[in-house]
C-alpha cells in the first residue's frame, strides 16, 4: 500500500531555534498534504493544508509565519517550526492525499515528536 | 461545519469480548468515513473505511457500517486480544471541503488478558 515518511522522527531542541521536519509519499504522487498536530491524549487538529506549486492553506487561529510549509514538489512537503518555544512542543503528523480518478485516499505519517527545552 | 462525536473512553474490556465504539457525525454533503488506529508512540493507520451509505468497512476482524439515516459509523469486533489495546479515531473527509479530515477525540481501549 501506499506509504508516507516523516523525518526526523524525534527531535530535541532549544528555545528560539527553528526545526524543519520533512514529509514524504514515497510510492505515489502527492498535490495536497495535510500537517496536524496532536497534544498528548488528544485528537488530531488539522493545521494547514500543503497544495504542490501554491502557498499552504491555514486553518484559524494557526500562524502562519511561525509555521512555515513548502510544498515543493509532489512527493515532499515540508513544515518549518520557526523560533521554536515550549508551547510548540508536540506530536506533528503529516498526511499525503491518494487520488486514482476513483478513490482518494489520506495516508498518514509516523509522525514526529518534536521536544523544545 | 463539520464534527465527529465518539464514544468517550477509556474502555477495557478482557480478552475475547465484544467491542463496539460509538462514532456519529455531522457534515454537509456525502463524506467518506474512517477508522484509524493508534498505537503507543506511533502515528495513525487506516483500520477501515466507507465511502458511501450502507458500505461496510472492515479490516482485521473490526467492522463498521456507514449509516446516512442515523449519520453514524460504529465500529465493532467480536473478539477483541490484548494486542488491540491501542487509541481509536473516528473520522470523516469531505471532499467538498479539499478532501481535509475531521477528528473525533479517540477512545483508548485497553485490553486485559
Amino acid at each position: 500500500g501506499a506509504v508516507v515518511s516523516q523525518h526526523p522522527s524525534r527531535v530535541i531542541c532549544k528555545s528560539g531555534t527553528s526545526v524543519k521536519i520533512e514529509c514524504r509519499s514515497l510510492d505515489f504522487q502527492a498535490t495536497t498534504m495535510f500537517w496536524y498536530r496532536q497534544f498528548p491524549k488528544q485528537s488530531l487538529m488539522l493545521m494547514a493544508t500543503s497544495n504542490e506549486g501554491s502557498k499552504a492553506t491555514y486553518e484559524q487561529g494557526v500562524e502562519k509565519d511561525k509555521f512555515l510549509i513548502n510544498h515543493a514538489s509532489l512527493t515532499l512537503s515540508t513544515l518549518t517550526v520557526t523560533s521554536a518555544h515550549p508551547e510548540d512542543s508536540s506530536f506533528y503528523i503529516c498526511s499525503a492525499r491518494h487520488s486514482t480518478g476513483v478513490t482518494e485516499t489520506q495516508y498518514f505519517g509516523p509522525g514526529t515528536r518534536l521536544l523544545v527545552l | 461545519g463539520n464534527s465527529v462525536t465518539q464514544m468517550e473512553g477509556p474502555v477495557t474490556l478482557s480478552e475475547e469480548a465484544f467491542l463496539t465504539i460509538n462514532c456519529t457525525y455531522t457534515a454537509t454533503g456525502y463524506p467518506s468515513l474512517f477508522w484509524y488506529v493508534q498505537y503507543p508512540g506511533e502515528g495513525l493507520q487506516l483500520l477501515l473505511k466507507a465511502t458511501k451509505a450502507d458500505d461496510k468497512g472492515s479490516n482485521k476482524g473490526f467492522e463498521a457500517t456507514y449509516r446516512k439515516e442515523t449519520t453514524s459509523f460504529h465500529l465493532e469486533k467480536g473478539s477483541v486480544q490484548v494486542s488491540d489495546s491501542a487509541v481509536y479515531f473516528c473520522a470523516l473527509s469531505d471532499r467538498g471541503n479539499a478532501g481535509k479530515s475531521t477528528f473525533g477525540d479517540g477512545t483508548t481501549l485497553t485490553v486485559k488478558p
